[in-house]
């Protein structure tokens, strides 16, 4: 059966910090990988995806970015986090197109910035 | 750009009550996903809907996409404890000649003590 991993399970980042979260994917090829922030209380937004090793597609403009250095392996990452990166981010996956299909998610990083 | 409307945005029930929760979108919608996320977890997809006017059923959840593929409701019938958490809708619509999942802000279901 299909698992995806995500850590850390909580983060408390200084602003100017760095970030690195991780996702990894069990049991499936070449997933479509995503990113979603959401903060407290609202909805999903979409960071980025991925349908395939170094291909990633941003969504928002900010100071993050995203990286799929293997095919189950997805990345998120900041040089220097801002007060405004606060929030739980998700890693999500499918198989082909996630408009398509469903979306299995993972158990999310809840991130604080301070 | 598409927006996906959902709401309203929380709704206390009493334990046997009904629930619904509402997504309009300005523009045509392929498809329509559902997903629930409970207090402190992660959304978990439901089900999708494709068709015009669509309904599926899943026990005591009902979900209809609408004739024009702009709107979608999830009713649930007689609430229960374990009902509770967040609903989310996601239309699949069409941005700058790119398809994309539009997620509604979701409606939160709350249990009366």
């Amino acid at each position: 059966s299909q698992t995806i991993h995500q850590w850390p399970a909580t983060l408390v980042q200084p602003v100017g910090s760095p970030l690195s979260l991780e996702c990894t994917v069990e049991g499936t090829s070449n997933p479509n990988l995503y990113w979603y922030r959401q903060a407290a209380g609202r909805g999903l937004q979409l960071l980025f995806y991925s349908v395939g090793i170094g291909q990633i597609s941003s969504e928002v403009p900010q100071n993050l970015s995203a990286s799929r250095p293997q095919d189950r392996q997805f990345i998120l990452s900041s040089k220097k986090l801002l007060l405004s990166d606060s929030g739980f981010y998700l890693c999500a996956w499918s198989v082909g197109a996630g408009w398509n299909n469903e979306q299995f998610f993972g158990p999310g990083t809840r991130l604080t910035v301070l | 750009g598409q927006q996906v409307m959902q709401i309203p945005q929380y709704q206390h029930v009493q334990e046997g009550e009904d629930f619904t929760t509402y997504c309009n979108s300005s523009t045509t919608l392929s498809n329509i996903q559902w997903y629930k996320q409970r207090p402190g977890g992660h959304p978990v997809f439901l089900i999708q809907l494709v068709k015009s006017g669509e309904v599926k059923k899943q026990k005591r959840l009902t979900f209809q996409f609408g004739e024009a593929k702009k709107n979608s409701s999830l009713h649930i019938t007689a609430t229960q404890t374990t009902d509770v958490g967040t609903y989310f809708c996601a239309g699949l619509g069409v941005m700058d000649s790119n398809y994309q999942l539009i997620w509604g802000a979701g409606t939160k279901l709350i249990i009366k003590p």
